[in-house]
């Protein structure tokens, strides 16, 4: 167990609608980041919050959101779903104070969309 | 980030040592090598990292060449749940950290 947790672990949904990703990291992380898997693709770095704010940015579509709130969870919008959307997305958090630099992954969430 | 290149697989028997090679021949001063495997379509793992000294914890050994352009993942006693790919990641190391960018990795085979 990573320690990092994602919600839900399933998701399917159909094509146009919209979905949010939960991730909560470890105890006292401060960074998260968000990665898109698709079918038999690499892993694909989409955004990273620390402490609340925006970090880094990969290749993120301008239908995807995300935000890190207060208590350092953090939530991935996707709207306007298409087929293509379809991934597995992982979170993963690092940079809890006095801890090392590893980021630790969470299990992800599989989206389908219909 | 500096970018990596990984054997696309490698096959290795049960109970062996298993020696993932990387090259990262661009690699900078303050950039570490870190090493993660993702088994099957879980969260990956992460296994070790080093900045230039050679590195072992519980699960595995990074040999890191004394210019830095290369390293090795050894797997000292591999077995069947060792089956998984492998990415070897040079990243810098920053007040909130970097992200980690993944290439390909290593298909990585063990063999009964």
């Amino acid at each position: 167990d990573s320690g990092v947790t994602q919600t839900p672990k399933h998701l399917i949904t159909a094509t146009g609608q919209r979905v949010t990703l939960r991730c909560s990291p470890r105890s006292g992380d401060l960074s998260v980041y968000w990665y898109q898997q698709s079918l038999d693709q690499g892993l694909q770095f989409l955004i990273q919050y620390y402490n609340g704010e925006e970090r880094a940015k990969g290749n993120i579509l301008e239908r995807f959101s995300a935000q890190q709130f207060p208590d350092l969870h953090s939530e991935l919008n996707l709207s306007s779903l298409e087929l293509g959307d379809s991934a597995l997305y992982f979170c993963a958090s690092s940079g809890g104070t006095g801890a090392g630099t590893e980021a630790f992954f969470g299990q992800g969430t599989r989206l389908t969309v219909v | 980030d500096a970018k990596t290149t990984q054997p696309p697989s490698m096959d290795c028997a049960e109970g062996r040592a298993a020696n993932l090679p990387c090259n990262h021949s661009t690699i900078s001063g303050n950039e570490y090598v870190y090493w993660y495997r993702q088994i099957h379509s879980q969260g990956p793992q992460y296994i070790i990292h080093g900045l230039k000294n050679n590195e072992t914890n519980e699960m595995a050994s990074l040999i890191i060449t004394e210019d830095r352009k290369s390293s090795t993942l050894i797997l000292p006693h591999a077995t069947l749940r060792d089956t998984a790919v492998y990415y070897c990641i040079v990243r810098k190391i920053n007040f909130g950290n970097e992200k980690l960018t993944f290439g390909t990795g290593t298909r990585l085979t063990i063999i009964p």
